[in-house]
């Protein structure tokens, strides 16, 4: 069964703090995997893109790392700001990306 | 980059009522649309796969006499929840993908549905 998982499920930080959050998956066949951004009571927004041969790819303050042996992923979050308070959800995309798994997201608090 | 939109962005409707949301895609043709809901703190819940001038295609448990889509356009298609009852109210969000490449599939900004 494809599954995508992600830690921790609630984070919460001080401005200006660096914070990275974590996504296992067990999906196959792999086409890609995109970090999103969801502000609440808005749709997701992607981050990152990354196929199989990519390892880290950056977006502005976001970096994705992707390990296809181990099937992990990270986005790192530099230099955290107020606006960055959302849910952050990994997606991974299977069978020439006509399918997607989605993570249950890791919800983040930048606090003053 | 490419932009999806949603109307309403928030519908509150009575109890046994009908409420139709409407996604466009405004600045490209979306061969395939999806249409997902969201419960709080939960994740999107694929719901249907509509392509343009076809039936749509539901995920199981999803009834499609309740939740009735229409892909009339390349640019448009509409979900209609009937007699929607307490608990349809959610998040739906609709996305939309141009051709086949795995790159070109973009969300809406959802609808908040409330039922009372």
């Amino acid at each position: 069964k494809n599954q995508v998982e992600q830690s921790p499920q609630s984070l919460i930080i001080l401005e200006g703090k660096n914070c990275t959050l974590q996504c296992n998956y067990t999906v196959s066949p792999f086409s890609n995997l995109r970090w999103y951004k969801q502000d609440t009571g808005r749709g997701p927004v992607s981050l990152t893109i990354m196929t199989f041969s990519e390892n880290t790819k950056s977006n502005g303050r976001y970096t994705a790392t992707l390990d296809a042996d181990t099937k992990q992923s990270s986005l790192h979050i530099t230099a955290s700001q107020l606006s960055d308070s959302a849910s952050y959800i990994c997606v991974v995309f299977t069978g020439g990306g006509n399918k997607l798994t989605f993570g249950t997201g890791t919800q983040l608090k930048v606090e003053l | 980059g490419a932009v999806v939109s949603q109307h309403p962005s928030r519908v509150i409707c009575k109890s046994g009522t009908s409420v139709k949301i409407e996604c466009r895609s405004l600045d490209f043709q979306a061969t395939t649309m999806f249409w997902y809901r969201q419960f709080p703190k939960q994740s999107l819940m694929l719901m249907a796969t509509s392509n343009e001038g076809s039936k749509a295609t539901y995920e199981q448990g999803v009834e499609k006499d309740k939740f009735l889509i229409n892909h009339a356009s390349l640019t448009l298609s509409t979900l209609t929840v009937t007699s929607a009852h307490p608990e349809d109210s959610s998040f739906y969000i609709c996305s939309a993908r141009v051709g086949t490449g795995q790159e070109t599939q973009y969300f809406g900004p959802g609808t908040r549905l409330l039922v009372l």
